[in-house]
């Protein structure tokens, strides 16, 4: 199965950039997805990006992929202590995802 | 549009006891999705079903658990006899299921389970 791979703390700066990364297995995946969890709540679709792209962006975030090395990074902008959260890769096919441990920001002020 | 219904959001339990999870997805969402979220890990997939038939349950510890998708609305997702390594958050999804759109999953607030 597919095994996804991320660094389970960050610490930034308010104002600061966040980078989260990922790694996975799977080069099948056609689907890949960036979720956040907010302390006693469920998950939140970020962002995803399609298998076939390098990069997309979406206002404050930036999605790169590197398909030949399997590794996925989420960019923040202007990171914000609303965005103290933990974030999760989940690469998957259309219709199963499988998650990464998540990796815990904390933004400082 | 309401979000995916869990209930109850909290539960504790003695192991050897059972116990019920309720989830109500998002109205016209027809795939649902059970995860478990151990502490510190990410959500693990327990069961998938498209309308009322199940999809995947290859990771459903079936001696123990099981789950219903009864209409193909509303499921429930039992545990007996509980153990201590079940203590997690029980995570409920749904998504449309329509082909060739993206499969977004909406998740529900979790059920926090303890078994002591």
């Amino acid at each position: 199965g597919e095994d996804v791979e991320q660094s389970l703390f960050l610490s930034v700066r308010e104002g600061d950039s966040s980078v989260i990364n990922c790694t996975y297995t799977d080069s099948s995946s056609t689907y890949l997805y960036w979720y956040k969890q907010e302390p006693g709540a469920g998950l939140q679709l970020l962002t995803y990006i399609f298998s076939n792209m390098d990069m997309k962006q979406d206002q404050r975030l930036t999605v790169l992929l590197n398909k030949k090395d399997k590794h996925l990074s989420l960019r923040i902008a202007d990171t914000q202590t609303g965005d103290s959260a933990i974030y999760f890769c989940a690469p998957g096919s259309a219709r199963q995802l499988t998650f990464g441990s998540g990796t815990q920001l904390t933004v400082l002020p | 549009e309401a979000g995916v219904a869990q209930s109850p959001r909290y539960k504790i339990i003695e192991k050897r006891q059972s116990v019920a999870f309720w989830c109500n997805p998002i109205s016209g969402h027809a795939t649902l999705y059970w995860y478990q979220q151990i502490l510190g890990q990410g959500p693990k997939l327990l069961i998938q079903f498209q309308n009322n038939g199940v999809v995947d349950d290859s990771q459903l510890p079936k001696d123990r658990f099981s789950a219903e998708r009864l209409k193909g609305v509303d499921s429930t997702l039992k545990i007996q006899p509980a153990k201590l390594e079940d203590s997690a958050v029980y995570l409920c999804a749904s998504s449309t299921g329509l082909a060739g759109l993206i499969y977004e999953q909406y998740f529900g607030p979790g059920t926090r389970l303890t078994v002591t």
